[in-house]
């Protein structure tokens, strides 16, 4: 069966430190990957999309960058991190366009 | 612009009964997929059941139904025999274009003892 990992479940970094959080995912092949972003009380918003090695798609402009090294990994990374990309990152998996089945999460407190 | 709607910010509901938590949605596709997801509090979002638009009959997955009104662009989880743990934030969320989900704002959901 496929799983997806993701960590740190918990991260608190000061203003203009490095980011780095990486997600993988088990059992499949050739998957989608997906990087979410949720604000406290809020809906998902999508940050980056993967469908292949090599290949990111941006949604939102901002100091985040992301990576697919390999085919069952994808990392979120900054460089500078700043006080608004504090909230919760999810990181999910699909085949094709099916269902996508989401990590545990990583929640990021920027001070 | 595609756009998902929960119009509950909350919910409440007695152990046992049957709820209805409502999503609305715009969209111009031919065809498209409505999806819901489940998040405890521990964050995680955990997929519950999947409508794809040209679906004969309205998807049940155990003790979830989605009852889909094509021509109202509504698709309403229910949920019956309410349990304690069914209290969580409920996410109403459509397949955008790269294959992404568009999510509403969500329904938080308490059931009482």
């Amino acid at each position: 069966s496929q799983t997806i990992h993701q960590w740190p479940a918990t991260l608190v970094q000061p203003v203009g430190s490095p980011l780095s959080l990486e997600c993988t995912v088990e059992g499949t092949s050739n998957p989608n990957l997906y990087w979410y972003r949720q604000a406290a009380g809020r809906g998902l918003q999508l940050l980056f999309y993967s469908v292949g090695i090599g290949q990111i798609s941006s949604e939102v402009p901002q100091n985040l960058s992301a990576s697919r090294p390999q085919d069952r990994q994808f990392i979120l990374s900054s460089k500078k991190l700043l006080l608004s990309d504090s909230g919760f990152y999810l990181c999910a998996w699909s085949l094709f366009m099916n269902i996508q089945y989401f990590g545990a999460g990583t929640r990021l407190s920027v001070l | 612009a595609q756009k998902i709607t929960q119009t509950q910010p909350g919910m409440f509901v007695q152990e046992k009964e049957a709820v209805t938590l409502d999503c609305t949605y715009d969209t111009s596709d031919p065809s498209y997929g409505l999806f819901w997801y489940k998040q405890p509090s521990s964050g995680e979002m955990i997929f519950l059941i999947y409508q794809g638009s040209y679906d004969q009959q309205n998807a049940t997955e155990g003790r979830y139904s989605l009852n889909f009104q094509k021509a109202r662009k509504s698709a309403n989880l229910v949920i019956s025999a309410s349990q304690l743990g069914d209290s969580a934030m409920y996410f109403c969320a459509k397949r955008g274009s790269q294959g992404n989900l568009i999510f509403g704002k969500g329904t938080k959901l308490s059931v009482k003892p």
